[in-house]
């Protein structure tokens, strides 16, 4: 199936530092991008779709303007983590749609930031 | 709202079939069923999808209800790389958000 790729796979920093995390769509184009968020035990939480070349929809409660987004190019979304806080420690997820119709999201293989 | 409703765990022999289950009783005409798994520590894997018709592919079956108000995820033969979390979703093309509820922690016993 197609290959959604996301680096790097974990990171580590320090209070009030910013993270970018990539993900890519390595073989196939994807207008639309995914972002979730999942904490431990829980489920994936959806935190903003990500429109090649338009403003990203983020969910209720997500602030648009800690966790910014970019999706420059039909293979391309990133998340930053702005003036990150141990509260942000998470694992991200992006996902994007592929398939005719956009039948099938496939994911990458999620980042795990850890803020100290 | 994930607008499913499924087990919280399960438990499977390794060989045998695993049932998963899945309530979407308010399920709407243009809504299909998907299914995803999550392997610890890692993205969502996709499995089978369906909208009224039973699906099989080479992971697994999908059996949905004529009123399609339920449907069941088979694995016919599990293994132990089969335990993960089962995550059983509705979908229509046009929303685009596939939204997750809390899954079926499926744990496959030797």
């Amino acid at each position: 199936g197609a290959v959604v790729s996301q680096h790097p796979s974990w990171v580590i920093c320090k209070s009030g530092t910013s993270v970018k995390i990539e993900c890519r769509s390595l073989d196939f184009q994807a207008t639309t991008m995914f972002w979730y968020r999942q904490f431990p035990k829980q489920s994936l939480m959806l935190m903003a779709t990500s429109n090649e070349g338009s403003k990203a929809t983020y969910e209720q409660g997500v602030e648009k303007d800690k966790f910014l987004i970019n999706h420059a190019s039909l293979t391309l979304s990133t998340l930053t983590v702005t003036s990150a806080h141990p509260e942000d420690s998470s694992f991200y997820i992006c996902s994007a749609l592929h398939g005719q119709g956009n039948t099938e999201a496939f994911f990458g293989q999620g980042t795990r930031l850890t803020v100290v | 709202d994930a607008k499913t409703t499924q087990p919280p765990s399960m438990d499977c022999a390794e060989g045998r079939a695993a049932n998963l289950p899945c309530n979407h009783s308010t399920i709407s005409g243009n809504e299909y069923v998907y299914w995803y798994r999550q392997i610890h520590s890692q993205g969502p894997q996709y499995i089978i999808h369906g909208l009224k018709n039973n699906e099989t592919n080479e992971m697994a079956s999908l059996i949905i209800t004529e009123d399609r108000k339920s449907s069941t995820l088979i694995l016919p033969h599990a293994t132990l790389r089969d335990t993960a979390v089962y995550y059983c979703i509705l979908y229509f093309f046009g929303n685009e958000k596939l939204t997750f509820g809390t899954g079926t922690r499926l744990t496959i016993i030797p």
